[in-house]
């Protein structure tokens, strides 16, 4: 059974940083790309960051571009997002995903249960 | 960016009822190598996302095959061929052909 556990979620002040963890269970960590998607309460949803299997490339939108930092261990099947300078607006619950290539292009196919970060004074 | 425009936002239905969520693009998800990267996630309360369909119209393992997905293009519709208390959630599309991944607003289904 696929399991991703994300740990690191709480209430920071604007302009800290804060660093989430997933840790993957269940299928060869190595094989799928992993992205980060955050859903503001109430919200929908919004991609925050991939990276790709071996963790050679990273991907992110304008909104997190220079602030937060996706990346990997494959040897401990763990996930990481550094989120630095954070602002209210980054307040959402962050879920860990799994991505599928398909002919290339990812897919988010599982979804961690998610880790609700506060920014706040 | 592609904006997906999900219609109606809400969709009040009783059980066993059939019912259709329509995903508009505001650009073809035709990708260039042939496939359209158009997924539906269900939300139950409480729950994380969860994949249902994905490539327009391919069931994902263990979903219900009351779910069917179809359209091409920019214009997509899932539909649930009598609906079940367990359907009750938001529903979105999401689409993966443009960089970056954009999702739509949802659709909230409801209990009549």
């Amino acid at each position: 059974e696929v399991q991703l556990v994300e740990t690191g979620g709480g209430l920071v002040q604007p302009g800290r940083s804060l660093k989430l963890s997933c840790v993957a269970s269940g299928f060869t960590f190595n094989n799928y790309w992993m992205s980060w998607t955050r859903q503001a309460p109430g919200k929908g949803l919004e991609w925050v960051a991939s990276i790709t299997n071996s963790g050679g490339s990273t991907y992110y939108p304008d909104s997190v571009k220079g602030r937060f930092t996706i990346s990997r261990d494959n040897a401990q099947n763990t996930l990481y997002l550094q989120m630095n300078s954070l602002r209210s607006e980054d307040t959402a619950t962050y879920y860990c995903t799994r991505a599928v290539s398909i002919r290339r292009v990812p897919v988010m196919d599982a979804w961690g249960q998610g880790a609700s970060v506060t920014v706040s004074s | 960016d592609v904006v997906l425009t999900q219609t109606p936002p809400t969709l009040s239905a009783t059980i066993g009822q059939s019912v259709s969520i329509s995903c508009r693009s505001s650009q073809s998800l035709l990708h260039s190598n042939g496939n359209t990267y158009l997924n539906w996630l269900l939300q139950r309360p409480g729950q994380p996302p969860q994949l249902l369909i994905y490539l327009v119209s391919r069931l994902e393992s263990g979903v219900p095959n009351r779910f069917s997905g179809s359209g091409s293009g920019t214009d997509f519709t899932l539909k649930i061929s009598g609906v079940e208390a367990e359907d009750l959630g938001v529903y979105y599309c999401v689409q993966s052909t443009h960089a970056p991944n954009t999702f739509g607003a949802g659709t909230k289904l409801e209990l009549k």
